[in-house]
């Protein structure tokens, strides 16, 4: 099995651009998780999806960010338009619904907003 | 709001001395305590679940513990290749598959 693919693994930008980062999860996984990694505030919880719906995206930061699973094997993550204040490192990880014990995490996009 | 609070920051071992690395949490009805494996660059990789005080796990040389306040990741005889962050999250009773994580503990093992 190929894993959790993400991409792209590391995107420069300046500030005002639109970002998009893209997820592919493991086939067979019906819940999919987005994640931001910062040194201050550790790994939190942004969205996640159960059968292509999202259900909990109280952890988006505001407006500029937004996520879609328009089918079982894909996913985006924008951001428009990017801050400095948005760099970060990126996860996506999947699941079968209900097993959140096996929560498999890609390798991850590390942002950098100039 | 559940919080996971984990200790030491930083950690420092010799290879063979063997430690436990702290999580503390706080909420309102405990549905499972994870603890993940970090290593440089990469995604976190699944250890173990917890779901009950008292409960015990064990992989190679981990084991982790739980309480109703608190869990322990203990190290018996660390090898360098144990050198990692590791991070402790938990999920609330609530129904949500959301897990909350701490900043984690960065565990290097000296040769």
């Amino acid at each position: 099995d190929a894993g959790v693919i993400q991409s792209p693994r590391h995107e420069v930008t300046e500030m005002g651009q639109e970002v998009t980062l893209r997820c592919k999860p493991i086939s067979g996984h019906n819940s999919l998780f987005w994640y931001r990694q910062t040194m201050m505030r550790g790994l939190e919880l942004l969205i996640y999806f159960n059968n292509n719906v999202p259900i909990d995206d109280s952890g988006m930061p505001e407006d500029r960010f937004s996520a879609k699973m328009p089918n079982a094997s894909f996913s985006t993550l924008k951001i428009q338009p990017s801050e400095p204040r948005d760099s970060a490192v990126y996860f996506c990880a999947s699941s079968r619904q209900g097993r959140t014990d096996t929560q498999y995490f890609g390798p991850g996009t590390r942002l950098t907003v100039l | 709001e559940d919080q996971v609070t984990q200790s030491p920051e930083a950690l420092r071992l010799q290879e063979g001395e063997s430690s436990s690395l702290n999580c503390s949490y706080t909420v309102s009805g405990l549905r499972g305590l994870f603890w993940y494996r970090q290593d440089p660059g990469k995604g976190p990789e699944f250890l173990f679940t917890l779901y009950s005080a008292g409960e015990e796990k064990e992989k190679e040389r981990l084991k982790a513990t739980l309480t109703k306040k608190e869990s322990f990741l203990h190290i018996t005889a660390p090898k360098p290749e144990d050198s990692a962050t590791y991070l402790c999250a938990v999920q609330n009773q609530g129904g949500s598959e959301k897990l909350v994580f701490g900043k984690g503990t960065k565990l290097t093992v000296n040769p």
